[in-house]
């Protein structure tokens, strides 16, 4: 079946600090791959996501690369801000057979980021 | 693009008590619809998913239901809630691989 496992959070940093969020899959298939942020007392936003290996997603100076070879998608942001205080969420797909649209999202358990001033 | 409409945004229901959430998909026709959980403390579970009006696959056994009378809607339902059921419900769809997530539905069973 297909899994992802994220870091253990929570995740607290100053303002300007760097951020990883690690994340690693297993999958039957050629999954894609996503980062959603979930901010207090709101649902679920696509952060950015990436659909073959060797892809970059981007968005919001946030970014993460697929790497295949050692199936992972870890998120990075070089200088977080308060704003960025939000739980974060790996989570992966594997379109269906046939040729149809839908696949269903696979979450990681979610790390708690906290930025401080 | 499409738009997901959730509510209740909160709900508190007693033990025992029904539940109906509904959730309506806009800008998009025929859209694969999806119930996820999000109990405290832990990642999103999907609960159910549909491809069509009337097809219903559920993905964990529960004390849950699911019904797609029309198109564009899609009904979570229990008959008599337990206090396991508290958590976060999102309702989402994918036009196109892209999940879109209504804004959720908080419900605390008491």
């Amino acid at each position: 079946g297909n899994s992802v496992t994220q870091m253990e959070g929570p995740v607290t940093l100053s303002e300007e600090a760097f951020l990883t969020i690690n994340c690693t899959y297993t999958a039957t298939g050629y999954p894609s791959l996503f980062w959603y942020v979930q901010y207090p007392g709101e649902g679920l936003q696509l952060l950015l996501k990436a659909t073959k290996a060797d892809d970059k997603g981007s968005n919001k100076g946030f970014e993460a690369t697929y790497r295949k070879e050692t199936t992972s998608f870890h998120l990075e942001k070089g200088s977080v801000q308060v704003s960025d205080s939000a739980v974060y969420f790996c989570a992966l797909t594997v379109p269906g057979a046939g040729g149809t649209s839908y696949g269903k999202l696979t979450f990681g358990q979610g790390t708690i980021l906290t930025v401080h001033p | 693009s499409q738009t997901i409409h959730q509510w209740p945004a909160t709900l508190v229901q007693p033990v025992g008590s029904p539940l109906s959430l509904e959730c309506t998909v806009e800008g998009t026709s025929n859209p694969n619809l999806y119930w996820y959980r999000q109990a405290a403390g832990r990642g999103l579970q999907l609960l159910f998913y549909s491809v069509g009006i009337g097809q219903i696959s559920s993905e964990v056994p529960q004390n849950l239901s699911a019904s797609r009378p029309q198109d564009r809607q899609f009904i979570l339902s229990s008959k008599k809630l337990l206090l396991s059921d508290s958590g976060f419900y999102l309702c989402a769809t994918d036009p196109s691989g892209g999940y879109t997530f209504g804004s959720g539905t908080r419900l605390t069973v008491v």
